[in-house]
């Protein structure tokens, strides 16, 4: 598509729900990223894939965070049992390549947890 | 370990010229420059490469020094679009150059 695309755009969800955020990377971009930001702070790092593998997923808070990107296009950010503090717009962003591009971002899936 | 961005904030008036600076603890491979207006999604103005020469875009342009590890936004003239929160992200090695680490921003207001 022409830019990135993520949805939904805002989700409310009560705690200890599952939610799944989608994001669809601009075609022909094999990098994909999850950043969250929240207010006031700069985007946080979560996840990478190059292609449909994860190349780096250090950012992940913790188990309950997992990212798939099967076919090496589309990919989906998945949240169990979610908590308060998961509360945060997450942004998707990708890239023609790993490294010596800039992102184009996607404009975010407001999470809150009620 | 996240780039520390100065200064957190800055006011001009149109016309005026401004530089902001994100330094690392580590060594730089890569430095990105965005700028997110509120409610919106970072924008990418440019990225600076190990080894590379300063880059401009229109009135912006930015520099990286390797030796202090770190990297300067210059906006000259600025106008009322130029408003907003800039931030940079910081890519450490070549081997593992998909990951960046943004810093906390900076937010600049021009004003008529």
């Amino acid at each position: 598509g022409a830019g990135v695309s993520q949805t939904p755009s805002n989700k409310v969800t009560e705690k200890g729900k599952y939610v799944e955020l989608r994001c669809d990377p601009i075609s022909g971009h094999t990098a994909l990223y999850w950043y969250r930001q929240s207010l006031g702070q700069g985007p946080e790092f979560l996840i990478y894939f190059q292609g449909t593998g994860a190349a780096d997923d250090s950012g992940l808070p913790n188990d309950r965070f997992f990212a798939v990107r099967p076919e090496g296009s589309v990919s989906t950010l998945k949240i169990q049992r979610t908590e308060r503090g998961d509360s945060a717009v997450y942004l998707c962003a990708s890239s023609p390549s790993p490294g010596n591009y800039g992102y184009t971002f996607g404009s975010g899936t407001r999470l809150t947890v009620v | 370990q996240q780039p520390v961005q100065s200064p957190q904030a800055v006011i001009l008036r149109e016309g005026e010229d401004a530089v902001i600076n994100c330094s690392s603890s580590k060594a730089l491979y890569s430095v990105h420059w965005y700028r997110q207006k509120h409610g919106e999604a970072p924008v990418f103005l440019m990225i600076l490469l190990k080894g590379g020469e300063q880059k401009g875009h229109e009135k912006i342009s930015a520099s990286f020094n390797e030796k202090k590890q770190q990297s300067s936004l210059y906006l000259t003239a600025s106008q009322l679009s130029y408003s907003g929160t800039y931030f940079c992200g910081t890519g450490h090695c070549n081997t593992n150059a998909g990951k960046s680490t943004f810093g906390d921003g900076t937010t600049l207001t021009v004003k008529p």
